[in-house]
């Protein structure tokens, strides 16, 4: 069955440090890969997706999250934290030819200043 | 703001009502996703339409339905409510099935 799994419900960083959020993932065939962000009291907004291509991706706000095949993952990074990415973050996975959409369970990152 | 327009903000009512939620989509956009967010199930795919078909069908319950409408605006019909159908529902639009989905502002449904 698919799905996706952010192992940490919570992520603390300081300011200015590199930061990791989580994410693996299980699809039957090749997937589409997304991360979201919510602010509080708002909807999601898109920050990357991995389709095809190069396993590293970058998106907006300096974050980029890497693909792994192997070990069926898409971490999302950036090297230098703000205060301001505070935030809730979603995975996602869509499998090729379905339409169908999977989000993680979010992951809650604090960072400190 | 991702051009998805969600009303109405926030709705409040008793079980057993019926409530409707509207969502437009950005322009030009074909495909309309709904999703329900609470905090014990996290976010979870509901339905979606593509171009006024149904496309996909995720965890929706029966007393749940959804139509897109020819100027490609949706609804989202809740029947027979319960305590537990209390959330936040999601609109999503994207320009076809395969590509990124961009989020509305979200409904909160509260069921008393």
């Amino acid at each position: 069955a698919q799905s996706v799994a952010q192992p940490e419900d919570q992520v603390n960083v300081a300011e200015g440090n590199p930061l990791t959020v989580k994410c693996t993932y299980s699809v039957s065939g090749n997937p589409y890969l997304f991360w979201y962000v919510q602010y509080p009291n708002r909807g999601l907004q898109f920050l990357l997706k991995y389709i095809t291509g190069d396993n590293l991706v970058k998106g907006s706000y300096g974050f980029e999250a890497e693909f792994n095949k192997s070990q069926t993952s898409f971490h999302l990074k950036k090297p230098s934290a703000l205060v301001s990415d505070s935030a809730l973050y979603f995975c996602a996975v869509r499998e090729y030819n379905f339409n169908k959409f999977y989000f993680g369970s979010g992951t809650k990152l604090n960072v400190k200043p | 703001d991702s051009g998805v327009t969600q009303t109405p903000k926030h709705l409040i009512t008793a079980t057993g009502q019926r409530v409707t939620l509207r969502c437009s989509p950005r322009s030009g956009d074909l495909s309309v996703y709904w999703y329900q967010q609470s905090l014990d199930q996290g976010l979870q795919f509901l339905i979606q339409y593509y171009n006024g078909e149904e496309r996909a069908k995720g965890n929706i319950l029966e007393r749940f339905s959804a139509q897109q409408f020819p100027d490609l605006h949706s609804e989202l019909n809740l029947s027979s409510l319960e305590l537990g159908d209390s959330a936040l529902y999601f609109c999503a639009s994207s320009v076809e099935g395969q590509d990124t989905q961009y989020f509305g502002p979200g409904t909160r449904l509260t069921v008393l």
